[in-house]
């Protein structure tokens, strides 16, 4: 059985940076693409980026260029989301998800001062 | 970047009731359109893929239609379960982009 656990919760301060990891289990994590969606309290999904595998790239949605990469430790099958320059804006609950559709349980980060 | 136009915002409906979400893509997507379900708290559950297909385990009163750029999404009986937050996510393009969301409530 597929399972993607991520980190716990973080508080930061703003123009902090913080780094949420995925870690998969039940699947090699180069067999899947990973994506990074976020959620805003009250607010809807927002896809934050992910991995193509027809060019074998991370793309990242405009609106993160810049404060967003996104890795991948394939020795331990554990993805990661770094957010830099974090701003009140970007608290939120951050999930990890993938192709085929497996959704890590999420990850509240709050930014506050 | 497409944007998916998802409408009602919300919706209120009664036990029993037919209850329909569309979906409208900037340019065409062909198929590759998934509807989630999320209630308060919870990770979205994937219900249809490739805009028609029933994943497995999700009940039969929930179906997806269309192609191109219009997308429905039909609940043919609303149950009490039912109640949550809906969302369309086109994935022929990167970036990928949800709809805004349908919350949909019992009367």
């Amino acid at each position: 059985q597929v399972q993607l656990v991520q980190s716990g919760a973080e508080v930061k301060k703003p123009g902090a940076s913080v780094k949420v990891s995925c870690k998969v289990s039940g699947y090699i994590l180069i067999e899947l693409s990973m994506h990074w969606v976020r959620q805003a309290p009250g607010k809807g999904l927002e896809w934050m980026g992910g991995f193509d595998p027809e060019d074998g790239e991370t793309i990242y949605a405009q609106k993160f260029q810049g404060r967003v990469t996104m890795t991948e430790d394939k020795s331990t099958d554990t993805a990661y989301m770094e957010l830099s320059s974090l701003r009140s804006e970007d608290t939120a609950v951050y999930y990890c998800a993938t192709d085929p559709d497996y959704w890590g349980q999420g990850t509240l980060v709050t930014v506050s001062s | 970047d497409i944007q998916m136009t998802q409408s009602p915002s919300s919706l209120s409906a009664s036990v029993g009731d037919r209850v329909t979400i569309t979906c409208q893509a900037s340019q065409d997507i062909s198929n590759s359109l998934n509807w989630y379900k999320q209630k308060p708290g919870k990770v979205p559950k994937l219900l249809i893929y490739d805009a028609s297909n029933l994943e497995i385990g999700v009940p039969p009163r929930f179906s997806g239609s269309g192609s191109g750029t219009n997308f429905t999404f039909t609940i043919s009986s609303l149950q009490p379960e039912d109640i949550a937050t809906y969302y369309c996510l086109q994935y022929d393009n990167l970036p990928r982009t949800f709809g805004q969301g349908t919350k949909l409530e019992i009367k």
